[in-house]
């Protein structure tokens, strides 16, 4: 499986500010996700980043929220814009394994206030 | 919506007893994976299952899909303290792209 990490792990940040979470994969990979989890809930899908096109957002989840880039197939970013409290939640990143496995990184912890 | 649904929502039980929890789901899939995820941390994938296959074991885990009624399984035999954590299913429907969705996890706590 691949060795995924996220930058940071964890950040308090401010209402109003931007926060842009890293996710670094050991292998190239095609498929990389990105996940939210909310406090006490499941995860949700936020996006699917493409290398060197437009992430493909889910319902309920826009660009401007959620600017994501990928522009390799180890590297990925999503940045949470114009934070507000209810963005308060761990946002983690998975990769496509070869066998449609999905692993996932160790999360980054937002908390706004 | 989400896909899957696991019951129960939270399970208690002594150290060496096995632990049986439960995923239904709504559309066709192409597999199913189960999850473990410790205080809040990320998920650890336990175990992927196929559509056209009805049951794995991977040490002390044993899966089962039953298409027919949209549903699966996870057994964790021997349990141990360690195994307390939440736990989901999370399905890769047809045509979604490799795109999870997950259930609402089920709280499993092991007691000593």
């Amino acid at each position: 499986s691949a060795v995924i990490s996220q930058k940071p792990s964890r950040d308090i940040c401010q209402r109003g500010t931007s926060l842009t979470i890293q996710c670094q994969v050991d292998s190239q990979v095609t498929m990389m996700f990105w996940y939210r989890q909310q406090p006490g809930q499941s995860l949700t899908l936020i996006a699917t980043a493409n290398q060197g096109s437009e992430a493909t957002y889910e319902s309920g989840f826009v660009i401007d929220k959620f600017p994501i880039s990928r522009p390799n197939l180890t590297f990925s970013t999503l940045t949470v814009s114009n934070m507000s409290p209810e963005d308060s939640s761990i946002y983690l990143c998975s990769v496509g394994g070869a066998s449609y496995e999905q692993y996932f990184g160790p999360g980054t912890r937002l908390t706004v206030t | 919506s989400q896909q899957g649904e696991e019951d129960p929502q939270a399970l208690s039980i002594q150290e060496g007893e096995n632990a049986t929890m439960n995923c239904s789901y709504k559309t066709s899939i192409n597999n199913l994976q189960w999850y473990r995820q410790n205080s809040g941390r990320g998920l650890v994938h336990l175990i992927l299952i196929r559509s056209n296959e009805r049951e794995k074991h991977s040490g002390r885990l044993r899966v089962t899909l039953d298409t027919s009624k949209k549903s699966s399984s996870l057994l964790i035999t021997a349990s141990r303290a360690a195994d307390t954590a939440s736990y989901f299913c999370a399905t890769d429907a047809d045509g979604a792209n490799s795109k999870l969705t997950f259930g609402k996890g089920i709280t499993l706590s092991v007691r000593p």
